[in-house]
């Protein structure tokens, strides 16, 4: 079975530029989820999609970021423009759904850099 | 707010002894705990979970202990191994409802298996 799929996986911009990361979730995975993780914190969740929908985006800056996953598919998440602030992992996590008390798995993560 | 702590950034254990690693929660509404394992450059992968519902847990070397009135669960390995060496996350989920089930980590402990 494979794995989270995301890309890139590192990515350096300059401030004020945008941004986007990719994500292929697990083939039957409902449930999709993106993390940022900063350095030395834990994973902090951004956004969770069942399918095609937006389940909670309460965490999610809307100022400067967006995510969509057209297709309750592949997911893309955006930041415009980038801060400093926002340099972090992000990662991508899909779970089965509606069997709630499973573990999500994660991808390797888009390491993000800020300048 | 912190509502999930790993008050321990790094551990050290030598080969063949037993590792113990903590995690305190605020909330009570949490019902559902995960830890995850996560060697560098990769993404977290999940190692064992327990529900509210139990107290103990154990899948061969691991076993994950969970004590609600004090609002803490351990994770104990034994023996410990060199690919035992990683940081590992602990998770909360909140009680169902609204379909919205995303992670609260916490920041993680290192640990360091000694040969």
């Amino acid at each position: 079975e494979a794995g989270v799929a995301q890309s890139p996986r590192y990515k350096i911009i300059e401030k004020r530029q945008s941004v986007a990361f990719w994500c292929n979730p697990i083939s039957g995975h409902a449930t999709l989820y993106w993390y940022q993780q900063i350095l030395g914190q834990g994973p902090k969740l951004l956004i969770q999609f069942q399918n095609n929908g937006v389940v909670d985006d309460s965490q999610l800056p809307k100022d400067r970021f967006s995510a969509e996953r057209l297709k309750g598919v592949d997911s893309t998440l955006k930041i415009q423009p980038a801060k400093l602030e926002d340099s972090a992992v992000y990662l991508c996590a899909s779970s089965s759904f509606p069997n709630r008390n499973t573990e999500a798995f994660f991808g390797q993560g888009t390491r993000l850099t800020v300048v | 707010d912190q509502q999930v702590k790993q008050n321990s950034p790094s551990l050290s254990v030598q080969e063949g002894r037993i590792s113990i690693l903590n995690c305190d929660y605020t909330n009570s509404m949490f019902d559902y705990f995960l830890w995850y394992k996560k060697y560098p450059a990769e993404g977290p992968t999940f190692l064992i979970s327990i529900s509210s519902i139990k107290d103990k847990n154990e899948d061969g070397r691991f076993t994950v202990f969970l004590n609600k009135s004090a609002k803490h669960l351990s994770l104990h390995i034994v023996p410990s191994q060199p690919g035992d060496s990683a940081v590992y996350f602990c998770a909360a989920n909140l009680l169902p409802g609204g379909g919205a089930d995303g992670l609260t980590f916490g920041k993680g402990t290192h640990l360091i298996i000694q040969p």
